[in-house]
């Protein structure tokens, strides 16, 4: 067990529908990056909030927007949803946006988009 | 070339064995390498991290880096059936102050009773 917990575990959304995930960092950590795996795939960076700011996006267009709390917690918002996106979304926490810091995941949520 | 790219599998040793897992990256300035181990329809769970040359011990885990062939891997000594999983090779590729890693695939590891 991390401590980092999100919510929903599951999701079925229809395709143009919009979702939203959370994600509750470890105690301590500032720190959350969000990484969308597809099956059969390794995690792809989506993006990164490092006390409240925006810290670095992935390869994503503009349609997959987040938030971070000043409790550090996060939500990851998914506009006009399509097939494609489909898949795990992980978050991970870490004690900062440093390269050597370790980042720790949450059990993700699956979402399925119909 | 892939950002990271880990050598292709299944991997399949009997119980007791050495399993070997092998990692390489492109960008010579990475720093932080990780390897997480997934279960079936779980999340990653961090393993081991090294970020100097050389190898890093925890319990049966060694891994070893090596920043001139830019290579990293994971060994697993006296393998257990419980170590059956997918192992992801992470590495921070130098983008500033963010600390994305870059995942390759994985490799799967299956250890034979």
């Amino acid at each position: 067990e991390t401590g980092v917990t999100q919510s929903p575990t599951h999701l079925i959304k229809t395709r143009g529908q919009q979702v939203t995930l959370r994600c509750s960092s470890q105690s301590g950590h500032n720190t959350v990056s969000w990484y969308q795996q597809a099956l059969g795939q390794g995690p792809q960076f989506i993006f990164q909030y490092y006390r409240e700011e925006e810290n670095g996006r992935g390869n994503f267009p503009p349609r997959f927007s987040g938030l971070q709390f000043p409790n550090y917690s996060s939500e990851l918002n998914v506009n006009a949803l399509e097939l494609d996106d489909s898949a795990l979304y992980l978050c991970a926490s870490s004690l900062g946006r440093g390269r050597a810091y370790e980042q720790y995941f949450g059990p993700g949520t699956r979402l399925t988009v119909t | 070339q892939k950002e990271v790219e880990q050598n292709s599998g299944p991997l399949s040793v009997p119980e007791g064995a050495i399993a070997s897992l092998n990692c390489t990256y492109s960008d010579r300035g990475s720093q932080s390498f990780f390897w997480y181990r997934q279960y079936s329809g779980k999340s990653p769970e961090l393993i081991m991290s090294i970020y100097s040359n050389g190898d890093k011990e925890d319990g049966r885990f060694t891994a070893q880096l090596n920043k001139a062939s830019q290579y990293v891997s994971l060994l697993i000594r006296d393998s257990q059936p419980s170590d059956s999983a997918t192992y992801l090779c992470a590495v921070n590729v130098r983008n500033g102050a963010n600390s994305k890693l870059t995942f390759g695939k994985g490799i799967t590891l299956s250890v034979r009773p």
